[in-house]
């Protein structure tokens, strides 16, 4: 079964500090990878999308990284602020039909 | 522009009822997707349209659950004989042609008592 795993479950930060989080995936092969934000009581943000060719992918201070070898991906969010307190969703991707695959998600805070 | 809308965004029914949730897409749009989001976790994928066409059903979780899309626009997720279980947070989003990117609505809050 496809899966997408993700860590921490939940991650509290300073401002200003820096972050990293976590996914893997066992959905092979796969189209895409995306990393979604979702704040509280909206839908999901798309913040980078990259191909089963990409390595890394930057959105102003959100920096993805694919490892396909390994199928992991990570988010870093860099210099973080209050604003970026939100969930995080990894989605990835089959290449065959839009069945895409949402990983639970890790729930930032950052705390002034 | 005008996002992707939903209505009802809440929506409080009881077990046994069949509920209707509509989605708007953006004008345009050519694909829209369905999802159920259950309480702190991420969207899970029940179907999607391109045009009027269903390309992808598998994610509904049983014949309880339908869609349409009549005319390529607006469409429709249809919950016959409601569950508890059924409570989520309902999300369409639509995306342009040959776009990976999509947009999402406010969702439609479904409580089933």
């Amino acid at each position: 079964k496809n899966q997408v795993e993700q860590s921490p479950q939940s991650l509290i930060i300073l401002e200003g500090k820096n972050c990293t989080l976590q996914c893997n995936y066992t959905v092979s092969p796969f189209s895409n990878l995306r990393w979604y934000k979702q704040d509280t009581g909206r839908g999901p943000v798309s913040l980078t999308i990259m191909t089963f060719s990409e390595n890394t992918k930057s959105n102003g201070r959100y920096t993805a990284t694919l490892d396909a070898d390994t199928k992991q991906s990570s988010l870093h969010i860099t210099a973080s602020q209050l604003s970026d307190s939100a969930s995080y969703i990894c989605v990835v991707s089959p290449p065959y039909g839009q069945n895409f695959v949402f990983g639970p998600g890790t729930r930032l805070s950052v705390l002034p | 522009g005008a996002g992707v809308s939903q209505s009802p965004r809440y929506k409080v029914t009881k077990r046994g009822q069949d509920v209707a949730l509509r989605c708007d897409p953006i004008s345009g749009h050519v694909s829209l997707y369905w999802y159920r989001q259950a309480l702190g976790q991420g969207p899970e994928f029940l179907t999607y349209f391109n045009y009027e066409a269903q390309q992808d059903k598998s994610g509904l979780p049983n014949d309880r659950f339908s869609a349409e899309r009549p005319e390529g626009s607006i469409s429709t997720l249809t919950i016959q004989r409601t569950e508890q279980r059924d409570s989520a947070m309902y999300r369409c989003a639509s995306s342009p042609p040959g776009a990976y990117e999509q947009y999402f609505g406010p969702g439609t809050r479904l409580t089933v008592t």
